[in-house]
């Protein structure tokens, strides 16, 4: 019974890279969350989805990031042109589908990416 | 914009004494969750509370959600090395989204 499977665990990027970070649900999740937290911080939101679909990314800079959930294969967010003030740790979590209440969220390990 | 906000943002405390975390929301929560992240770990989602006034209880942990389902805590007693963490409270807002405290981060001293 696999978590959520996150990867990589670090990524190092230089400046200007795109950065591509990977995550694969539990079985049986139907949403994904991602989350950024900068060192000795909270757990900021920054999109929501399901399968093919994006719930809510209010949480996203209007530039350089993206998130997709594809029919088939992981959750990938991905960080365009990084700078510096990306480096951070970037959860992902995965859920049921929240009708019915069951809104608890089961985290992956997460991805520490770090800009030089 | 819509808020969860947790006091206090550190504590410090001996081994055996007694801690407390509180979790306030700006909007109405069809349910609170809470989760203990340990340095360098992941958050790691510890229990639900869905009903106004509902009182939960693991171990030694007792949380708690106010009856207007705005507030919620989180009590340890006799805290032990093993607790140390950052506590998370957290909630479906809007979208039905999972927006996070502001974090508790606890530090116990043997």
């Amino acid at each position: 019974n696999a978590g959520v499977m996150q990867n990589p665990r670090h990524l190092v990027r230089r400046r200007g890279q795109e950065a591509r970070l990977r995550c694969s649900p539990m079985k049986g999740h139907s949403h994904v969350y991602w989350y950024r937290q900068l060192p000795e911080e909270g757990l900021k939101f920054m999109v929501y989805l399901q399968k093919e679909n994006i719930i809510d990314e209010s949480g996203m800079p209007k530039e350089r990031f993206s998130a997709e959930f594809p029919k088939e294969g992981p959750s990938i967010l991905r960080i365009q042109q990084v700078v510096r003030g990306d480096s951070a740790a970037y959860f992902c979590a995965s859920g049921l589908n929240p009708t019915g209440g069951r809104t608890e969220a089961f985290f992956g390990q997460g991805t520490r990416l770090t800009v030089v | 914009g819509q808020q969860v906000m947790q006091i206090p943002q550190y504590q410090h405390v001996q081994e055996g004494e007694d801690f407390t975390t509180y979790c306030n929301s700006s909007t109405t929560l069809s349910n609170i969750q809470w989760y203990k992240q340990r340095p360098g770990g992941h958050p790691v989602f510890l229990i639900q509370l869905v009903k106004s006034g509902e009182v939960k209880k693991q171990k030694r942990l007792t949380f708690q959600f106010g009856e207007a389902k705005k507030n919620s805590s989180l009590h340890i007693t006799a805290t032990q090395t093993t607790d140390v963490g950052t506590y998370f409270c957290a909630g479906p807002l809007g979208t039905d989204k999972l927006i996070f405290g502001t974090g508790t981060r606890l530090q116990v001293f043997p």
